[in-house]
């Protein structure tokens, strides 16, 4: 069964530092798509990055980058210069493409920015 | 409109009654989800349509849940003989096809039953 998990249930950073998040998977399938989704306090889901697994290049979205090991299954989000607007539950996702519609998330990491 | 809008925001009701929910996605989206989060956790899958159909409703914990998609654009999730433990925020989105698990998420719509 595919499943995502994310081992750090919640973080806490102070702002200005570098602060990875952790995400691993499984699927038996070789084309797929992660993503990495935000979701701050009171406010909507929005995402942050999104990964090819055929693409060996990580992604990178300004101060968002990824660290996507397709051996290890492992898709770790790291955010540079953190800032205050980053703090909010962040979730793993993918998508397999044969599948075309159902993602499967994980349980989030709740991802604190301390001034 | 620009995003996904979902209406109410809030809505308070007493146990037993029936209630709506409303999604109007973005303009042209095909896809649209469903999802029931509680406090602190991830989203947990409803229904998806793909168009006016219903093409996945597994996720739909009991006969009590429907969802409709008449014109394949504005959503409605009915909820009969609403229960305590449906006390969650419902969340909607919305996705093109060229995308696939890019989904476009409203503010949601959070549902206290008393």
């Amino acid at each position: 069964a595919q499943t995502v998990t994310q081992s750090q249930p919640e973080m806490s950073v102070q702002e200005a530092e570098t602060v990875t998040l952790s995400c691993t998977y499984d699927t038996s399938e070789s084309n797929y798509y992660l993503f990495w989704y935000k979701q701050p306090p009171s406010r909507q889901m929005i995402l942050v990055i999104r990964q090819e697994a055929y693409k060996q290049q990580n992604a990178t979205e300004n101060r968002f980058s990824v660290n996507f090991q397709k051996a290890a299954k492992s898709f770790s989000l790291k955010i540079s210069d953190s800032q205050l607007g980053d703090t909010a539950m962040y979730f793993c996702a993918f998508i397999e493409v044969d599948s075309n519609y159902q993602l499967i998330w994980g349980a989030g990491t709740k991802l604190i920015i301390k001034p | 409109g620009a995003g996904v809008s979902q209406t109410p925001s809030n809505k308070v009701t007493e146990k037993g009654k029936y209630v709506e929910l409303r999604c109007d996605p973005i303009s042209g989206h095909t896809a649209l989800y469903w999802y029931r989060q509680s406090l602190g956790q991830g989203p947990e899958f409803l229904i998806y349509f793909q168009g006016t159909g219903a093409a996945d409703d597994s996720g739909l914990p009991n006969d009590r849940f429907f969802a409709v998609r008449p014109e394949g654009s504005v959503s409605t999730l009915k909820i009969q003989r609403t229960e305590r433990g449906d006390s969650a925020m419902y969340l909607c989105a919305s996705s093109g096809t060229e995308s696939p698990g890019e989904l476009f998420f409203g503010e949601g719509s959070r549902l206290t039953v008393l």
